[in-house]
């Protein structure tokens, strides 16, 4: 089956700008977080979403937020960007919010990688 | 203080040979989670194995096992017969509250691994 989709791969945007990402999960999985990838900070969580239903949200300020559709689609959206939010931006997904394949795990998608200039 | 801790920042190793990879935890929930992901220069974030803090048993996954000592809080990647493929970075990450919704996956700062000929 197809894995979880990123679209686009990479972004450039300029300070100030806003920025939205999108991911679609494997089909039949309803649960999808999102992740930010930075090489000072390393992988942190920004928030997970199950039925259209924010879960948890991680330390991150206001300028970032998601949703999720009825299809389980997710998007993030980043506004008044600032040169430290370049990263590589990691969605991944689960069949449940619980339980799940790959023992509770997630399956990643291969990231939008976005640079603020 | 850090929940994972990936003491050894690269590993270097001839094809062929076995490495090991770190990873100690802190947490203080019974039940958790522990799972081990490949990120190649892609972006892409790989599962590779996971373990269950109830699981009695080392988990195995073809050439990958993982090494639990659960009252030493380490979960420790054996790599046997390393290939040129396996040079990426490794993340060790952990999910707490297994039973619950919404928790969050928390990773280790990653180990590169660089496999010789």
């Amino acid at each position: 089956k197809a894995g979880v989709t990123q679209t686009p791969r990479y972004l450039i945007k300029t300070r100030g700008q806003q920025v939205t990402l999108s991911c679609s999960p494997i089909s039949g999985h309803r649960s999808v977080s999102w992740y930010q990838q930075t090489p000072g900070q390393g992988l942190q969580f920004l928030f997970e979403y199950f039925s259209e239903t924010q879960r948890n949200k991680g330390n991150f300020p206001g300028r970032f937020s998601g949703r999720q559709f009825s299809n389980s689609r997710s998007e993030m959206n980043v506004s008044t960007l600032e040169l430290g939010d370049s990263a590589l931006y990691l969605c991944a997904s689960r069949s449940s919010s619980r339980g799940g394949e790959f023992g509770y795990g997630y399956t990643f998608g291969s990231g939008t990688r976005l640079t603020v200039v | 203080a850090q929940k994972i801790t990936q003491t050894q920042p690269g590993m270097f190793v001839q094809e062929k040979e076995a490495v090991t990879l770190d990873c100690t935890y802190d947490t203080s929930d019974q039940s958790y989670g522990l799972f081990w992901y490949k990120q190649p220069s892609s972006g892409e974030m790989i599962f590779l194995i996971y373990q269950g803090s109830y699981d009695e048993q080392n988990a195995t996954e073809g050439r990958y096992s993982l090494n639990f000592q659960k009252a030493r809080k380490s979960a420790n990647l054996v790599i046997s017969a390393s290939q040129l493929g396996d040079s990426a970075m490794y993340f060790c990450a952990m999910r707490e509250g297994l039973s619950q919704a919404g928790t969050a996956l928390i990773f280790g700062k990653g180990t590169t691994l660089s496999v010789s000929s």
